[in-house]
């Protein structure tokens, strides 16, 4: 089993709402990640948690907050959000960061519109 | 300098003909290479791996890796309508402080 569930797989929301993403694997990784994607770009690291700790964050704006529940679990809460931060929301898990031949598999992602 | 380069495309094949997607990487000691299929609107799926210099089969797809030209390669035989999407190639780059890199990603149609 290599899934990993987003949800809501699509939202809308306007600039002064509050809004979470939900991401959950049970593959037992230790390792998750949020990536944000633009139309025919690649995904762009946003954050990364491991062993339910942060370990980077790619200077992403304080509009969205990660949260790490458990190790199943990982949550980016949105706040105050721009127009240009419309874009496909991806989550990612992986066994543990650093080993050589570790994976990155994808949730099927939240597309979110800010109006 | 970008760290993973691909062809932007759009590339185009006749269905039943081979697919070569390419890409190259900055980082030496890159260890780790990968391959996405990404559809249109949907999320990236992982479709090949590569670690060790050389060819690996998997069905239709073979993914080529030379470190020593910091090269790693798809080919798609029998190509098919179906395989008409955006392909990410990304390195495992701990170098960068990240565990994945991607690259632009190559836009591939296959024609019926």
């Amino acid at each position: 089993d290599t899934e990993v569930t987003q949800t809501p797989k699509h939202l809308v929301m306007g600039m002064t709402n509050k809004k979470s993403l939900k991401c959950e694997q049970h593959m037992g990784h230790r390792a998750m990640y949020w990536y944000k994607q633009k139309a025919k770009k690649p995904p762009e690291l946003m954050f990364v948690y491991s062993y339910e700790k942060l370990s980077i964050n790619e200077s992403v704006p304080s509009r969205f907050s990660p949260e790490c529940p458990n190790s199943s679990l990982l949550n980016l809460h949105l706040h105050a959000l721009q127009p240009e931060d419309s874009a496909l929301y991806l989550c990612a898990s992986s066994q543990r960061r650093g080993s050589v031949n570790e994976k990155l598999f994808f949730g099927s992602g939240t597309q979110l519109s800010v109006l | 300098q970008k760290e993973v380069e691909q062809n932007s495309g759009p590339l185009s094949v006749p269905e039943g003909a081979i697919a070569s997607l390419n890409c190259t990487y900055s980082d030496r000691v890159s260890q780790s290479f990968f391959w996405y299929r990404q559809y249109s609107g949907k999320s990236p799926e992982l479709i090949m791996s590569i670690y060790s210099n050389g060819d690996k089969e998997d069905g239709r797809f073979t993914a080529q890796l030379n470190k020593a030209s910091q090269y790693v390669s798809l080919l798609i035989r029998d190509s098919q309508p179906s395989d008409s999407a955006t392909y990410l190639c990304a390195v495992n780059a701990e170098a960068y402080g990240q565990n994945f890199v991607f690259g632009p990603g190559t836009r591939l149609s296959v024609l019926p």
